[in-house]
């Protein structure tokens, strides 16, 4: 199993352009999630799925953030426009047991100058 | 609503020593805990995990973690620690609500250091 795949590994983006975020799963989990982690702020919950629907989008700081998952293999975290304060480490994650046990990708090291 | 605490940002042993990391939880209802680490440049992976039954759970690598109620706490433990053990480890928390089970809830993590 290739575990979950994270694209692009690193992000170098100027203020006010948009940015996205690609995840895979890995096959046969219906649980996906979308974390955030920075220095201050430790690892955040940004919003997660389930069975492509999203159910918990309590933790999307603001509408400059959307999350899709359009089937079962793939989903997007989008930032439109970015600004600085989005620097992070974004990571996707996904379960396929009631979301006991999560397993995370390699994640994606966001920049914005 | 739950939270853990993690003591200590960062620890420091040598090589061979016990490694403890501290993991102190809140929670109004039994709780699932969890202890993942995250290598440099990786993401997160599964240490060890308690849900129910025996209070002392084994994990990969050597690692180990007790659940104290009395305490609300989750520490883990390694009785040597390795040079490869440098990695920053993070402590969570789930409660399920009824039917429902509600977020992985992690701390701030700490950072080990392994010194030769």
């Amino acid at each position: 199993d290739a575990g979950v795949i994270q694209s692009p590994r690193h992000e170098v983006t100027e203020m006010g352009q948009e940015v996205t975020l690609r995840c895979k799963p890995i096959s046969g989990h219906d649980y996906l999630f979308w974390y955030r982690q920075t220095m201050m702020r430790g690892l955040e919950l940004l919003i997660y799925f389930n069975n492509n629907v999203p159910i918990d989008d309590s933790g999307m700081p603001e509408d400059r953030f959307s999350a899709k998952m359009p089937n079962a293999s793939f989903s997007t975290l989008k930032i439109q426009p970015s600004e600085p304060r989005d620097s992070a480490v974004y990571f996707c994650a996904s379960s396929g047991d009631r979301k006991n046990i999560q397993y995370f990708g390699a994640g994606t090291r966001l920049s914005v100058l | 609503a739950q939270s853990v605490t993690q003591l200590g940002s960062h620890v420091s042993v040598s090589e061979g020593a016990l490694v403890l990391l501290r993991c102190n939880y809140s929670s109004s209802v039994p709780p699932y805990l969890f202890w993942y680490v995250q290598y440099p440049n990786q993401g997160l992976q599964l240490l060890l995990k308690y849900t129910t039954g025996a209070t002392l759970v084994k994990g990969i690598n050597g690692f180990e973690a007790e659940f104290k109620k009395s305490e609300t706490s989750f520490h883990l433990t390694k009785p040597s620690a390795h040079m490869s053990d440098a990695a920053e480890y993070f402590c969570a928390v789930r409660v399920n609500y009824g039917g429902s089970q509600g977020n992985l809830i992690f701390g701030k993590g700490t950072k080990l250091s392994v010194k030769p």
